[in-house]
């Protein structure tokens, strides 16, 4: 089944201990991207990458480390948490970067409480 | 970073009610698309649009992409219950490859 998996679901720190989020996908998909959503602000790019070990800056980088070594995956590492990255993450992919994004998949989320 | 307003930014209305939603942009996108997120669940692409004025169903739901290409609205009609979830837009630009997702739309459908 082709699916992008985020691990963990739920995910409760304390501020300035580091964490990595994992995603995964099985559809040999060149682009994946990270998003986060906060109420009334919708989903915001964090990071994107077209390819393996080429990444991308979205609209809200601030705070967040990305690598891509491995075509299926894309982790998100806060190397230092603060409460303000308290947030409902999402990991996607796509065969053809944003202008694929009809065939635009989605992980399950992953929710970030920094405390 | 550039951001989609969507209205209204919740509903509440009544198994049967039609519903009607839209986003507007200060620029102009190539292509507009709407997701459903479900509770618990990552968004999921109900209709893409591809050309101004284009009007294109899936079941109940219509969506239309605007003449001046700055906005975009999705009709359900007839809701039930699993029409819960939030509704997002979302505008591709082909200049910046860029896909920008509006603010969402909260539904409740009540009984």
């Amino acid at each position: 089944e082709a699916q992008v998996t985020q691990n963990p679901r739920y995910l409760i720190t304390v501020t300035g201990k580091k964490l990595t989020v994992t995603c995964s996908q099985n559809m040999n998909h060149e682009y994946m991207s990270w998003y986060r959503q906060d109420p009334g602000l919708g989903l915001r790019q964090i990071y994107y990458s077209m390819n393996v070990e080429v990444t991308d800056k979205g609209d809200v980088p601030e705070g967040y480390k990305v690598s891509r070594k491995e075509k299926r995956n894309f982790p998100l590492i806060l190397e230092s948490p603060s409460p303000n990255q308290t947030s409902l993450y999402f990991c996607a992919s796509s065969l053809w970067g944003a202008r694929g994004a009809e065939k635009l998949f989605f992980g399950s989320g992953t929710q970030l409480s920094v405390l | 970073g550039q951001q989609l307003n969507q209205s209204p930014q919740s509903m509440f209305i009544q198994e049967g009610e039609d519903v009607s939603m839209n986003c507007t942009s200060s620029s102009i996108f190539n292509t507009w698309l709407w997701y459903k997120q479900d509770p618990g669940e990552g968004p999921v692409l109900l209709i893409a649009l591809y050309k101004a004025g284009e009007l294109t169903s899936n079941g109940r739901l219509t969506a239309q992409f605007g003449i001046t290409r700055k906005d975009s609205f999705l009709n359900i009609s007839a809701s039930i219950p699993s029409d819960v979830g939030i509704y997002f837009c979302a505008g591709l630009d082909f200049n910046t490859d860029k896909l920008i997702f509006g603010t969402g739309t909260r539904l409740q459908v009540f009984p």
